[in-house]
């Protein structure tokens, strides 16, 4: 089965600084991979996924993350962080068998500092 | 707004009652999954439905949950004789057909259960 770990629970970033979230999985095979972000009191949106193909993933808002099967990593990266990111970010993953659910990450709560 | 609706946004349900919860997926989305997600914790698969057929209900807790998707209507996410060990956000999300790895599934607002 899989599973994804997610480090640090809470993440404080000055704004403007780089945002980077760590994201690993355990998987037989290479899976999809996810990044979700929510914000309080609504429900999860998809800021980007890798499939197959280029490993470097763009997502909305400049988000980025890379897919490292080396590493089994698939961490999130913004350049620049901006007020509106404060939010809780999740990793997920899904297997490429017939099985079609996602195994979520505990998530990255992220503050901004001005 | 073509997106998953979830209803209702709030429930706060007394120990013993039954809890009902509601999706409508995206339009012309035939796959319908359900998370549950406890305080501090991420989102954990419950069940997996197609429409008139439970696809996977591995998550789901052997006694007081049932859920289903029929032909018309939404579906709907059953919890009888409620605990507070039942509190949680309740998340349900769609996708057009077993590709819902491809698409990245579109998840709806949740529904916050509060057991008292």
């Amino acid at each position: 089965a899989q599973s994804v770990t997610q480090l640090g629970s809470h993440v404080s970033v000055s704004e403007g600084a780089l945002v980077l979230l760590r994201c690993n999985y355990s998987s037989s095979v290479p899976p999809y991979l996810f990044w979700y972000v929510q914000y309080p009191n609504q429900g999860l949106q998809l800021l980007l996924k890798y499939t197959t193909g280029a490993t470097l993933v763009k997502g909305i808002n400049g988000f980025e993350a890379e897919f490292k099967k080396s590493e089994t990593s698939f961490h999130l990266t913004k350049p620049s962080a901006h007020m509106s990111d404060a939010a809780e970010y999740f990793c997920a993953v899904s297997d490429r068998g017939g099985n079609n659910r996602l195994a979520f990450g505990k998530g990255n709560q992220v503050v901004v500092i001005p | 707004n073509a997106g998953v609706m979830q209803n209702p946004r709030h429930l706060v349900r007394r120990r013993g009652q039954e809890a009902r919860l509601r999706c409508s997926p995206v339009k012309g989305h035939s796959h319908v999954y359900w998370y549950r997600q406890l305080p501090e914790e991420g989102l954990k698969f419950m069940v997996y439905l197609q429409k008139e057929n439970i696809i996977d209900e591995s998550g789901m807790p052997k006694e007081r949950f049932s859920a289903e998707f029929p032909k018309e209507g939404p579906s709907i996410l059953r919890i009888q004789q409620v605990v507070r060990g039942d509190s949680a956000a309740y998340f349900c999300a769609s996708s057009p057909s077993g590709t819902g790895r491809n698409y990245g599934y579109t998840f709806g607002s949740g529904t916050r259960l509060t057991v008292v």
